[in-house]
């Protein structure tokens, strides 16, 4: 079982849909959780981090569920500019220098 | 703040040439580390470090050599290009191990 796995996709949903993806991650002793979103050919940069409670951020909703160990990414009323690769990032336990990436997500909203 | 630069952005090498890559960050970060990305594929790791004088191999090592003289900078070494080598290259940083990372704007390398 891979470390840190997402469905590679693509989504395809019209502007100004919902959409959400999953990551899920095998180690119990992961720490910290972040969504980082990629631009074709750019770099890969940080969307928000996941905390324990759930976070918002606008548009975007991070949920993390420690009990199934998975997170989560809700987009609502998606937009042309949402169409990236969206990337699942693990860390931790505090001892493991290296981060965890899931392959990505890929997001393609039409108009 | 910069953030994390990385020069150059584009690179032709002819096989066998060697080069440096150079990463700097100025946000005062232990945790440097060093990616390269391939078409329809993920990131994977090929060095990291940290400390200033630290450093560890990751996923794919070979053919890449790395220092970190200073804390601020993490030089990626190609001693002798090959083809295979021709991917798109993203410096990181972080303040530690749990921390989210920084990422550099990357360098195109093609080698021929």
């Amino acid at each position: 079982r891979k470390e840190v796995e997402q469905d590679p996709g693509p989504f395809n949903v019209p502007e100004g849909a919902t959409v959400a993806f999953n990551c899920t991650y095998s180690n119990s002793a992961s720490q910290s959780f972040f969504w980082y979103r990629q631009d074709c050919r750019k770099e890969p940069k940080l969307l928000m981090s996941v905390y324990s409670s759930g976070n918002e951020d606008g548009r975007f909703t991070a949920q993390l569920n420690r009990a199934s160990q998975y997170i989560s990414l809700l987009i609502r009323d998606s937009k042309l500019s949402d169409s990236a690769t969206y990337l699942c990032v693990v860390r931790g336990p505090g001892g493991s220098y290296i981060p965890t990436f899931g392959r990505g997500t890929s997001l393609i909203v039409h108009p | 703040n910069a953030g994390v630069t990385q020069t150059p952005k584009f690179r032709v090498l002819k096989t066998g040439q060697s080069m440096t890559l150079l990463c700097a960050q100025d946000m005062n970060h232990e945790y440097m580390y060093w990616y390269r990305q391939d078409p329809g594929m993920g990131l994977r790791l090929i060095h990291y470090s940290v400390g200033e004088g630290t450093t560890a191999k990751g996923e794919v090592p070979d053919g890449y050599n790395v220092s970190r003289l200073k804390k601020q900078n993490f030089l990626l070494g190609l001693e002798s290009a090959a083809p295979s080598q021709t991917s798109v290259y993203f410096c990181a940083s972080s303040y530690s191990t749990i921390n989210e990372q920084f990422f550099g704007p990357g360098t195109r390398l093609t080698v021929l």
